[in-house]
């Protein structure tokens, strides 16, 4: 079954702006992970957090994670027409080898 | 370049048929994976081998075959293909304990 759900499932802002997507699940987890997908490609990894982790950066990339809410933030900040793209919270939960992809949301960013 | 390729990249077939689909990792990770994804970009883990053993099989038809014939491949082949198995199919692979999952590029396959 569906682990995660992504809100919004589709963002669109101004190049420069900050965006923000967020990922709830419902089972204890090892870690989360934010991927991207751009249209017509694979996923890339973006970024992982464990389970005893509260907050992590990579470069313009601001994760959040609350195990008590069961949620996690992604934030972009001064967003580029380049980070225009699918993004998908996963989670691997406790005890399990495999990660269960929430819905996506669609980013675009207009110039 | 290390990867996770795989091929072919686009397969238009007809009911019934038979296909495969290979990929190949050398980045030398133990744990090798294929997930499905729908036309909504859903995407749902089928298969995940651990250095050559199946260990996760997520309640796939068995007219889904994965193989595993050394640790940096994962092949599937599909049997009696359905309409309902078109979509685009990632191969991904993962190093031991908890790290992430390096994709390939996915093979759209369409069933007419």
């Amino acid at each position: 079954s569906q682990q995660g759900e992504e809100d919004p499932q589709a963002l669109s802002i101004q190049e420069g702006e900050n965006a923000t997507m967020n990922c709830s699940y419902k089972t204890s987890i090892n870690n989360l992970q934010w991927y991207r997908q751009n249209s017509g490609r694979g996923l890339v990894h973006l970024i992982l957090i464990r389970s005893n982790e509260r907050e992590k950066h990579s470069g313009r990339l601001r994760v959040t994670l609350d195990t008590s809410k069961k949620s996690s933030s992604l934030l972009i900040t001064a967003s580029r027409a380049a980070d225009t793209a699918s993004y998908f919270c996963a989670t691997e939960r406790q005890g399990a080898q495999k990660l269960v992809f929430g819905q996506g949301t669609r980013l675009t960013i207009n110039p | 370049d290390t990867a996770v390729s795989q091929t072919p990249k686009y397969l238009v077939t007809q009911m019934g048929n038979d296909k495969s689909i290979k990929c190949e990792q050398n980045l030398g990770h133990d744990t090798m994976y294929w997930y499905k994804q729908d036309s909504k970009k859903f995407l749902k883990i089928m298969f995940s081998y651990n250095n050559k053993e199946l260990i996760i099989n997520e309640t796939v038809p068995n007219r889904f075959s994965p193989k595993s014939p050394d640790k940096a491949h994962l092949n599937l082949h599909i049997n009696s293909l359905e309409l309902g198995d078109s979509a685009v199919y990632f191969c991904a692979s993962s190093p031991q304990g908890h790290y992430g999952y390096t994709f390939g590029s996915g093979t759209r396959l369409t069933v007419v």
